[in-house]
């Protein structure tokens, strides 16, 4: 599985877009991108996945660069309660679909 | 619908005790997890199964053993503690979906651990 990169911490106003970066360089073209978070020690959430194509759902945007070596997610008004680390991962469809955390970004949402 | 349910919730293990977390799905999930998090870290894979039947290792099986029960129940089991394995558990689960791709995974509320 292709390993993530992501900055340790970010910042965001209240109301604002929070935009959080990932590379995945060494992608393979089976692989899909997911993005979870977490909440304080509780178990992380699914957010949002995809493969090449931008995604959109009702808690965030994906947008995948057209070489796939890397991603953004949006939130698109962050809410103090959208505070958490958010984990971007690369998948693989073999193997049971397995998830390897990285590090993650600790997203603090500030009024 | 109660998702993945973990149990105890909490756990106190005295050095070379061994217990067994346990973890259960209602979703009818194929693929099961079990993960460790130690504080200010990120999740790391101990052992996964993709299906009923089948278990595999993952980053840190070391001290582990693991059970599929059955497609709803994943056991990890610490034969004789260590104060190293103090973290908190998750167990987690999910579906196969299109294109033979597991969709999204589905976490317990996690078992904490100390082993003093």
């Amino acid at each position: 599985d292709a390993k993530t990169t992501q900055p340790p911490s970010m910042d965001c106003a209240e109301g604002r877009a929070a935009n959080l970066p990932c590379n995945h360089s060494t992608i393979s073209g089976n692989e899909y991108v997911y993005w979870y978070r977490q909440i304080h020690s509780q178990g992380p959430q699914y957010i949002i996945h995809g493969l090449k194509n931008n995604e959109t759902n009702e808690m965030a945007s994906l947008i995948i660069t057209e070489d796939r070596k890397s991603s953004t997610l949006i939130l698109p008004h962050a809410t103090l309660r959208d505070t958490a680390v958010y984990y971007c991962i690369v998948r693989g469809y073999n193997q049971g679909g397995k998830l390897i955390f990285g590090q993650g970004t600790e997203l603090s949402v500030k009024p | 619908n109660a998702g993945v349910t973990q149990t105890p919730k909490f756990q106190v293990l005295k050095t070379g005790q061994s217990m067994t977390l346990q973890c259960a799905q209602d979703m009818n999930h194929n693929s099961m997890y079990w993960y460790r998090q130690d504080p200010g870290m990120g999740l790391r894979l101990i052992y996964y199964s993709a299906s009923e039947g089948t278990t595999d290792k993952g980053e840190v099986p070391n001290g582990y053993n693991v059970s599929r029960l059955n497609k709803r129940e994943f056991s990890l089991r610490l034969e004789s503690a260590a104060p190293s394995q103090t973290s908190v558990y998750f167990c987690a689960s999910s579906t196969p979906g299109t294109n033979h791709m597991n969709t999204e995974a589905f976490f317990g509320q996690g078992t904490r651990l100390t082993v003093v």
